[in-house]
């Protein structure tokens, strides 16, 4: 059982280009989660998706998009890169859209906006 | 607002010492409280959580965390810290529709 997976692992990216994390998750969990990880700030909700179909905002969206076309995948697109989006970005999953659920983490994706 | 607040961004013990990382939280109903552990390069791992009941709670790794309602703290310990806790530690709290607010991180250093 893999869990989450996140790609790429990490990548340098020029500002101003689009770029597409991928999450994908093989525990049928109905919600999806996307985090950015700063020092100092902890970790910060970018977007979520209760269910396959539905996404919402989070803390921090301003400048990324996602999607929920089916309940595995969850890919967080920024499109148009700037170099305040150089974090790390982790995707969670959690069986219910639930406060008593636990939230599963993949591993990270670290990103460099240059 | 809902916030949490780890005040120590960085501590250091020496291996067999006790630990004892501070959490405080501000959210208006009763919370549900999480501590999460980050190796480096790595996820994040559930360590404990709290929803109600007995206010002290065990985890993985022999962690526990202390619900304080009067003072608004979570606080996580250990008795005997081993080389390997060295990483950072996340509290968090949940929100309505299971979104989770984090601190800002602890970062925990063992010595030989």
């Amino acid at each position: 059982i893999a869990g989450i997976t996140q790609a790429p692992t990490s990548q340098i990216l020029a500002a101003g280009r689009r770029m597409t994390l991928r999450c994908t998750q093989d525990m049928r969990h109905n919600a999806m989660y996307w985090y950015r990880q700063d020092l100092g700030l902890g970790l910060r909700l970018i977007h979520y998706s209760n269910t396959a179909g539905t996404t919402g905002k989070g803390e921090v969206p301003d400048g990324y998009s996602v999607s929920r076309a089916n309940t595995d995948d969850f890919p967080l697109t920024l499109a148009s890169a700037v170099p305040s989006q150089t974090s790390v970005y982790f995707c969670a999953s959690s069986d219910r859209p639930s406060s008593t659920d636990t939230q599963y983490f993949g591993p990270g994706t670290r990103l460099t906006v240059l | 607002a809902q916030s949490v607040t780890q005040p120590d961004i960085h501590i250091t013990v020496s291996e067999g010492a006790s630990l004892e990382l501070r959490c405080n939280y501000s959210y208006g109903a009763t919370p549900y409280l999480f501590w999460y552990v980050q190796s480096p390069g790595q996820g994040l791992q559930l360590l404990l959580k709290y929803f109600s009941g007995d206010t002290l709670v065990q985890g993985i790794k022999g962690f526990e965390a202390e619900f304080k309602r009067s003072q608004s703290s979570f606080n996580l310990r250990k008795p005997s810290v081993h080389w390997s806790d060295a990483a950072e530690y996340f509290c968090a709290v949940g929100n309505q529709g299971g979104k989770l607010i984090f601190g800002q991180g602890t970062e925990l250093s063992v010595k030989p």
